[in-house]
């Protein structure tokens, strides 16, 4: 299994919602990684998770809170979010030990903010 | 910090040209340097990637050159086919013993490939 799974694919919210988004990947990467990506640029990192400690923080607001519950899931809480917060949202995995490096990115959940 | 500059912002060739797309980065520290290919809709995908301790690197149609002293790698794609149209990000990481550091994108290249 190379896929990273990322729920929900689309995602409609309000300023005052509180959503999240979900990433699982069954690769055994300890690694995960949420970027962000506005349309026609590149992917903006925004948090990594190193053997599920947050070891960055890209200085990302705080109406967007990581969670890494185990090895295999990252979530991405999102609350009184922005219209400019509207984006695709991509996670990421990549294994840190005897790995290549490659990024695995899921297909991204696309948050538009009402 | 890291910061990577990528050229041209856009590419249109002839089926059968080559395209080259070049980057250039300013943390003499970085050790690794992937290229993304990121079709409409679709997430980024990794086509290749090079290391520091290598000048070169090929596989088929694809290959990426690197210059460390001039901070500079370059991906080159022979034979274009129009499934090769997509926007094709740079990227320069420091990467030690396989730990991922902050990949830093360059802001893409959009290739098109006329039939």
């Amino acid at each position: 299994d190379t896929e990273v799974t990322q729920t929900p694919k689309h995602l409609v919210m309000g300023m005052t919602n509180k959503k999240s988004l979900k990433c699982e990947q069954h690769m055994g990467h300890r690694a995960m990684y949420w970027y962000k990506q506005k349309a026609k640029k590149p992917p903006e990192l925004m948090f990594v998770y190193s053997y599920e400690k947050l070891s960055i923080n890209e200085s990302v607001p705080s109406r967007f809170s990581p969670e890494c519950p185990n090895s295999s899931l990252l979530n991405l809480h999102l609350h009184a979010l922005q219209p400019e917060d509207s984006a695709l949202y991509l996670c990421a995995s990549s294994q840190p030990l005897r790995g290549t490096g490659e990024l695995f990115f899921g297909e991204g959940s696309r948050l538009t903010v009402l | 910090g890291e910061n990577v500059e990528q050229h041209p912002s856009t590419l249109s060739v002839q089926e059968g040209d080559s395209a080259v797309i070049k980057c250039t980065y300013s943390d003499s520290a970085s050790n690794y340097f992937p290229w993304y290919k990121q079709e409409l809709g679709k997430r980024p995908q990794l086509i290749i990637d090079i290391r520091s301790n290598v000048g070169e690197k090929k596989d088929q149609r694809i290959a990426v050159t690197l210059n460390k002293t001039a901070k500079h790698f370059s991906l080159h794609i022979t034979e274009t086919q129009p499934e090769d149209s997509a926007v094709y990000f740079c990227a320069a990481s420091l990467n030690y013993g396989g730990s991922q550091g902050n990949l830093i994108f360059g802001k893409g290249t959009k290739l098109s490939v006329k039939p």
